[in-house]
């Protein structure tokens, strides 16, 4: 079944602790992406990754990073959480950034 | 500022009722698609529009994509309460050079479709 995996899919940390939410696709996408979807804010990209040799920034890169060692997986990597990284993230991977997006099932941080 | 509006925001009626929500820009895209998200899940797509006055029906649902490429709308009639959710439009601008870069999305609308 093709999908996007995320893991994992709730999170309750506090400020300053670093973690890593992992995202993989078994489609074999060049492309891939983090979101964060906020109340009146909708979606916003984070990061972007054209293939394993280009990674570059979204809307609000600020407090991320994100790596692309392989096709299929795509980490984001939160060094030191914050509170205003409270919220909902998505991956989402596609054959080219304008094709259909395929989404992963999300990922509800809550920094404290 | 925001490439995409959607409109309305917030729409709650009741089952059996036809409705139509709207996308709309200032700019020109060469596609325009449409994801519905349902509480908990990531977005699914449910179409894409390429042609400047394409209509394309999805059961009962029916999209269209403005003449100028500029705006799209989605009409569902008799609508249902496993309707409900949030439809986001996603737009890929056409720029000079022909390159269309990344989607960009609009803020949704979410529909409740009560019984």
């Amino acid at each position: 079944e093709a999908q996007v995996t995320q893991n994992p899919r709730y999170l309750i940390t506090v400020t300053g602790k670093k973690l890593t939410v992992t995202c993989s696709q078994n489609m074999n996408h060049e492309y891939m992406s983090w979101y964060r979807q906020d109340p009146g804010l909708g979606l916003r990209q984070i990061y972007y990754s054209m293939n394993v040799e280009v990674t570059d920034k979204g809307d609000v890169p600020e407090g991320y990073k994100v790596s692309r060692k392989e096709k299929r997986n795509f980490p984001l990597i939160l060094e030191s959480p914050s509170p205003n990284q409270t919220s909902l993230y998505f991956c989402a991977s596609s054959r080219q950034p304008f094709y259909e997006q395929y989404f992963g099932p999300g990922t509800r941080l809550t920094v404290t | 500022t925001q490439l995409l509006e959607q409109s309305p925001q917030f729409l709650s009626i009741q089952e059996g009722e036809n409705l139509t929500v709207y996308c709309n820009s200032s700019s020109v895209f060469s596609s325009l698609q449409w994801y519905r998200q349902e509480p908990g899940e990531g977005p699914v797509l449910l179409v894409t529009v390429v042609t400047g006055g394409e209509v394309k029906k999805l059961k009962r649902l029916t999209f269209q994509f403005g003449d100028a490429r500029k705006d799209s709308s989605l009409h569902i009639t008799a609508a249902q309460p496993g309707d409900t959710g949030l439809y986001l439009c996603a737009g890929a601008l056409l720029n000079y050079g022909g390159s269309q870069g990344n989607l960009i999305f609009g803020k949704g609308t979410k529909l409740s479709v009560k019984p």
